[in-house]
């Protein structure tokens, strides 16, 4: 029973546009939500985190969204350069854990020139 | 070193042997965990290593799954009796803190069981 849900395993984005991931989660606990990103042959890189308390936070080119009733958050690229190019996974806390990270499956994110 | 880093890179190994991975995590920070990803999967928490404290070994999936870390650094995840469906890229990392804000991963081992 997946707690982090990525639905789409794979996005193509022209380079220049917006790139949007969505993550859902199902655990009302979790009160503290990352972005990773890997790519091939490498080890997973933080990208932006969020708290609960928080509904966007914002680092450059990149901006998370959370909605906590609809127990979703987004992350958006703008603008999308061809090295995003990677698998973004998300990842989220329970609030009064040992601070485990809960993965989704990722996106394979593809930025076309 | 500067990163977390593990050893070996690649593993292949046949069935029902036993198999030590290795991680050297970033000098100084007090936690350390261990994920495997399998083929088309997620990052699956295996366990969580935070100073002196007893390990959260809550993610491995059996009793041939264990992890120990020496002197509050280098830790070693060794399975027993390797099976196919162990078949996966083991990765490691480290933080200062309990909660993986700034976490650092090392490139994983990829562990083949024929």
């Amino acid at each position: 029973d997946q707690q982090v849900k990525q639905n789409s395993p794979s996005l193509s984005v022209q380079e220049g546009r917006i790139s949007i991931l969505n993550c859902d989660y199902t655990n009302s606990m979790f009160d503290y939500f990352l972005w990773y990103k890997k790519y091939p042959a490498e080890g997973p890189t933080f990208l932006i985190s969020i708290s609960s308390i928080k509904d966007k936070n914002e680092d450059g080119r990149f901006t998370v969204f959370l909605n906590k009733s609809a127990k979703h958050l987004s992350l958006h690229i703008v603008p999308s350069q061809p090295g995003d190019s990677a698998v973004y996974f998300c990842a989220a806390v329970e609030r009064g854990s040992q601070g485990n990270l809960i993965f989704g499956k990722g996106t394979k994110l593809s930025v076309k020139p | 070193g500067a990163g977390v880093s593990q050893s070996p890179s690649n593993k292949v190994t046949e069935k029902g042997k036993d198999v030590e991975l290795r991680c050297d995590p970033i000098s100084g920070h007090t936690a350390l965990y261990w994920y495997r990803q399998s083929l088309g999967q997620g990052l699956e928490f295996l366990i969580y290593f935070q100073g002196n404290s007893a390990p959260d070994k809550s993610g491995l999936p059996s009793d041939r799954f264990s992890a120990e870390r020496t002197g509050g650094s280098v830790s070693t995840l060794t399975i027993q009796r390797t099976q196919q469906e162990d078949s996966a890229v083991y990765l490691c990392a480290s933080s200062l803190v309990r909660v993986l804000t700034e976490a650092f991963f090392g490139q994983g081992t990829r562990l083949t069981v024929v």
